[in-house]
């Protein structure tokens, strides 16, 4: 089945030492996001890619950063991990082509910082 | 902008009673609308979507009929089981906003037998 793939599904890692997350997808969407949730709160957009076009949100801080080398994946990297960046991380994708422009999201991997 | 407004929970049902979570939102235009369902430990799931008024979106026994004159988009089943126990976001995308999705803030759904 045509889905969206997050690995690993539970990260745990040190205070201040970089971690990258990945998620790919088999649905060849030309649209990735990445997500943070705390809490079961909604979802909190922190980029997206249109095709190899990054887009920022404007409160995205600066020790994320995302990378897409090629249409099924994409990488999130935390520089510097906090303790405050401790929640579930979700990748999703959409296709422009997609009805309604649904996003399909992937299972998350859960960030620890310890 | 846009904007989602859901009835905050946690909302706590017996086995096979009737379910209503409220939604309603703010937009321009004509945005599509969608529920999304989180269950313990897991991403989001979509449950169901209307693309224009009047529309139903239906799945699973879980019903919400796209209302335009009320902007609202309300989640109904008619009898809940334990296996529903999970968080439902509304949400929408305007093709006025970039088709970002604005999520509401979630309803935590307790269903106990």
């Amino acid at each position: 089945d045509a889905m969206v793939i997050q690995n690993p599904r539970y990260q745990v890692t040190q205070f201040g030492k970089p971690v990258t997350l990945s998620c790919s997808q088999t649905l060849n969407h030309n649209v990735m996001y990445w997500y943070q949730q705390k809490s079961s709160q909604a979802p909190k957009l922190l980029f997206h890619y249109y095709d190899k076009d990054f887009n920022n949100e404007a409160d995205t801080p600066d020790n994320f950063q995302s990378r897409r080398p090629n249409t099924s994946f994409c990488f999130l990297d935390i520089r510097s991990p906090g303790l405050g960046d401790a929640a579930m991380y979700l990748c999703a994708t959409s296709g422009l082509r997609a009805s309604a422009y649904e996003q399909y999201f992937g299972p998350g991997t859960r960030l620890t910082v310890t | 902008g846009n904007s989602v407004t859901q009835m905050e929970g946690p909302v706590t049902l017996s086995e096979e009673a009737f379910l209503t979570i409220n939604c309603t939102y703010t937009a321009t235009g004509y945005p599509s609308l969608f529920w999304y369902v989180q269950y313990p430990g897991e991403g989001l799931q979509l449950l169901l979507k209307a693309t224009k008024a009047d529309d139903k979106g239906s799945n699973k026994g879980f019903e919400a009929t796209y209302r335009k004159e009320t902007t609202s988009f309300h989640l109904e089943k008619g009898s809940v089981q334990v296996s529903d126990s999970a968080v439902y976001f509304c949400a929408l995308i305007n093709n006025n906003a970039g088709n970002m999705l604005t999520f509401g803030g979630g309803t935590r759904l307790m269903v106990k037998p």
